[in-house]
C-alpha cells in the first residue's frame, strides 16, 4: 500500500519569510513520481512539479524550491520570501508504476498543507 | 477555454434526489477520474477508468456511479444523495503510459441538504 502524511495542517507566516512544506511518503516499489499540486481560494488544483524516483536532484523554480531525499522518504517544498498569493492549501501526492495494471497509474493524495501568508 | 470542464461548478440538491456531475476535456487523454474532496482529507479517488469501455472503482464509490460516455465525456451521478455526499468534486485526466500527472477540473461544489 501507499501512502502519503503531510502532519502539518495548517502554517502561518509573514509575507518575505520562508516556510517549507513537508511531505513524507511511504511505497514498497523503487520506481514511482512525487507531485506538488497548489489549490488556491478559488479552489482549483495547479500542478506545480512532478519528480521520479531515479532523480533526487533537487529543483527550483523562481521562489519554489524541492528537496526529494529518498533515504529519508521525503519530498518537502520550500517556499522562498513568501507572498500573500502563495495562500493555498498545497497537496503532496505518489504515483508508484508497480501492482496490477490500473491501480498503478492512481495518485494518492496527502491531506494537504493549508498555508497563510498575511502583511 | 479550460482542457477540462466540469457541469455544473455548483448545485444545491435535496436528500434522495438524483444527481449528475459531467465531465468533458479536450486534452485527448484516454484516462479519467473522479475525486472528493472534503476538509482534511485531501482527494480521495471515487471512479477511474482507463478508455470508453474500462470502469473501476476507487476507494470510495459506494453511493456513486459512473458512466464514461466517449473518450472526451466522464460523468458521476449519485443515485439517491445524502448530506454526507456534500463535497467538492473534481474530474481529472491523464494520459495513458505517462508520468501519471493529472490535470483537473475547476471543481464541482455539491451540497445536499
Amino acid at each position: 500500500a501507499q501512502k502519503v502524511t503531510q502532519a502539518q495542517t495548517e502554517i502561518s507566516v509573514v509575507e518575505k519569510e520562508d516556510v517549507t512544506l513537508d511531505c513524507v511518503y511511504e511505497t514498497r516499489d523503487t520506481t514511482y513520481y512525487l507531485f506538488w499540486y497548489k489549490q488556491p481560494p478559488s479552489g482549483e488544483l495547479v500542478f506545480l512539479i512532478r519528480r521520479n524516483s531515479f532523480d533526487e536532484q533537487n529543483e527550483i523554480s523562481g521562489r519554489y524550491s524541492w528537496n526529494f531525499q529518498k533515504s529519508t522518504s521525503s519530498f518537502n517544498f520550500t517556499i522562498t520570501a513568501s507572498q500573500v498569493v502563495d495562500s493555498a492549501v498545497y497537496f503532496c501526492a505518489l504515483r508508484t508504476m508497480g501492482g496490477t495494471t490500473g491501480t498503478a497509474s492512481k495518485l494518492t493524495f496527502g491531506t494537504g498543507t493549508r498555508l497563510q501568508v498575511t502583511l | 477555454d479550460a482542457d477540462v470542464t466540469q457541469t455544473p461548478r455548483n448545485r444545491i440538491t435535496k436528500t434522495g434526489k438524483r444527481i449528475m456531475l459531467e465531465c468533458s476535456q479536450t486534452k485527448g487523454h484516454d484516462r479519467m477520474y473522479w475525486y472528493r474532496q472534503d476538509p482534511g482529507l485531501g482527494l480521495q479517488l471515487i471512479y477511474y477508468s482507463f478508455d470508453v469501455k474500462d470502469i473501476n472503482k476507487g476507494e470510495i464509490s459506494d453511493g456513486y456511479s459512473v458512466s464514461r460516455q466517449a473518450q472526451a465525456k466522464f460523468s458521476l451521478s449519485l443515485e439517491s444523495a445524502i448530506p454526507n455526499q456534500t463535497a467538492l468534486y473534481f474530474c481529472a485526466t491523464s494520459e495513458a503510459g505517462g508520468t501519471g500527472e493529472l490535470f483537473f477540473g475547476e471543481g464541482s461544489r455539491l451540497t445536499v441538504l
